[in-house]
């Protein structure tokens, strides 16, 4: 059974950082582009971030570039998205989300909320 | 960017009925490869989103035959038929076809 499971969430302060992980269990991680996407509360679906299986293909939405890093290890068959600067906008759901050009497995989600 | 529009923003549906949401992209969703990357979602309440539909009109795994999509190039549908309590909840169609990737605003389905 595929299985997605964020953490790292949690409250921050505006301009400080978060690190997010996603751990995969259920299938071979190192074969599948992961990504990340997020719900602000009340809100649709925002995509945030890919990554291609090998790290070879990155791409971010306009409003996180610059400020988070999706990365990977497949050694640990993990996601990451490493969140620097962080802002109010930013405050939503974050869900990892196997593959990319549709998105067929979803983890539970996990909350971040920016605020002083 | 590709700007996923979807109506009605809300649908009310009886038990047993059919419904149809529409999502239509400002641009092809053809990709150089001749797929057309386009998905639907389902998000039941307080749940995480589900795949229903991808490449517009299979579906995934275990998604009952009472969900179809259908479309090309811009213009796209999502049929429920015999519509059940646990169809109920936000639908959103995504575009995997550029990046950014793009998701509709959502369709909400709530029962008559």
């Amino acid at each position: 059974e595929v299985q997605l499971v964020e953490s790292g969430g949690g409250l921050v302060q505006p301009g400080r950082s978060l690190k997010l992980s996603c751990l995969a269990s259920g299938f071979t991680f190192s074969n599948y582009g992961m990504n990340w996407i997020r719900q602000a509360p009340g809100k649709g679906l925002e995509w945030v971030a890919s990554i291609s299986s090998s790290s070879s293909y990155i791409y971010y939405a306009d409003t996180v570039k610059g400020r988070f890093t999706i990365s990977r290890d497949n050694a640990k068959n993990t996601l990451y998205l490493q969140m620097t600067s962080l802002r109010s906008e930013d405050t939503a759901l974050y869900y990892c989300a196997r593959i990319g050009t549709f998105f067929d497995y979803w983890g539970q989600g996990v909350m971040v909320t920016v605020s002083s | 960017d590709v700007v996923m529009t979807q109506t009605p923003v809300s649908l009310s549906v009886s038990l047993g009925g059919q419904v149809s949401i529409s999502c239509r992209s400002s641009q092809s969703l053809v990709h150089n490869n001749g797929n057309t990357y386009l998905s639907w979602y389902l998000q039941k309440p307080g749940q995480s989103p589900q795949l229903l539909i991808y490449k517009v009109s299979n579906r995934f795994s275990g998604i009952s035959d009472r969900f179809s999509g259908s479309g090309s190039g811009t213009d796209f549908t999502l049929k429920i038929s015999r519509v059940e309590p646990d169809d109920l909840g936000v639908y959103y169609c995504g575009q995997g076809t550029q990046y950014p990737r793009t998701f509709g605003g959502g369709t909400k389905l709530e029962l008559k």
